[in-house]
């Protein structure tokens, strides 16, 4: 069974689009994250939500909108989309907020054009 | 902000042989963590520091809280072809629900052929 799961896997879309990326974890974790990776593999965290709340909102582009429709699952927004979003976003959840144990999906891979 | 300098960036080792990495910061962690990274996967946490000079090992890889809580390092004696990855190291200033983790650069790990 998956504990952390993302789709899709992969993502290639044009400049300006607008795409969302899903994160489902069947682990029962109050807190949900997500991670942005470069192509340097430098890996920052981007947001965070406990129990639907937003917890840490780093300095994110607001074109980033995270929505949390329970604690199962935090999705991703993107609207107009840039070159410099190109990067694999990874999803991870921990049992509690604060936290350090997390546990990461598998990551997406998404590519602008 | 804060930042983790990580050491080496890239090791390539004969298998059987031991390999050490470590990271350094410029700030007091409260949690040192190392994770590693395989291709098309999300991280994994390896190892999970406490308190100032742990010491905790994990099969093959040893990693210590430094004394002085600004530094951390990973030893994997005899290393074996599926220690290929990238070793992230990672800490964590304080428990709350808003203390975020830092990730290092990371050390990427191949076996010479």
């Amino acid at each position: 069974d998956t504990a952390v799961s993302q789709t899709p896997k992969y993502l290639v879309t044009q400049m300006g689009n607008d795409k969302s990326i899903k994160c489902e974890q069947n682990l029962g974790h109050d807190t949900m994250y997500w991670y942005k990776q470069d192509s340097k593999k430098f890996l920052k965290i981007m947001f965070s939500y406990n129990n639907k709340e937003l917890i840490i909102n780093e300095t994110v582009p607001n074109r980033f909108s995270p929505k949390s429709p329970d604690k199962a699952h935090l999705n991703l927004h993107i609207n107009s989309l840039e070159l410099g979003d190109s990067a694999v976003y990874f999803c991870a959840s921990s049992q509690t907020s604060g936290s350090h144990e997390q546990f990461f999906g598998p990551g997406t891979r998404l590519t602008v054009l | 902000g804060q930042q983790l300098n990580q050491s080496p960036q890239s090791m390539f080792i004969q298998e059987g042989e031991d390999v050490s990495m470590n990271c350094t910061s410029s700030s007091i962690f409260n949690t040192w963590l190392w994770y590693k990274q395989e291709p098309g996967e999300g991280p994994v946490l390896l190892i999970a520091l406490y308190k100032a000079g742990e010491l905790t090992s994990n099969g093959r890889l040893t990693a210590q809280f430094g004394i002085t809580r600004k530094d951390s390092f990973l030893n994997i004696s005899a290393s074996i072809p599926s220690d290929v990855g990238i070793y992230f190291c990672a800490g964590q200033s304080g428990y709350s629900s808003a203390s975020k983790i830092i990730f290092g650069s990371g050390t990427r790990l191949s076996i010479r052929p």
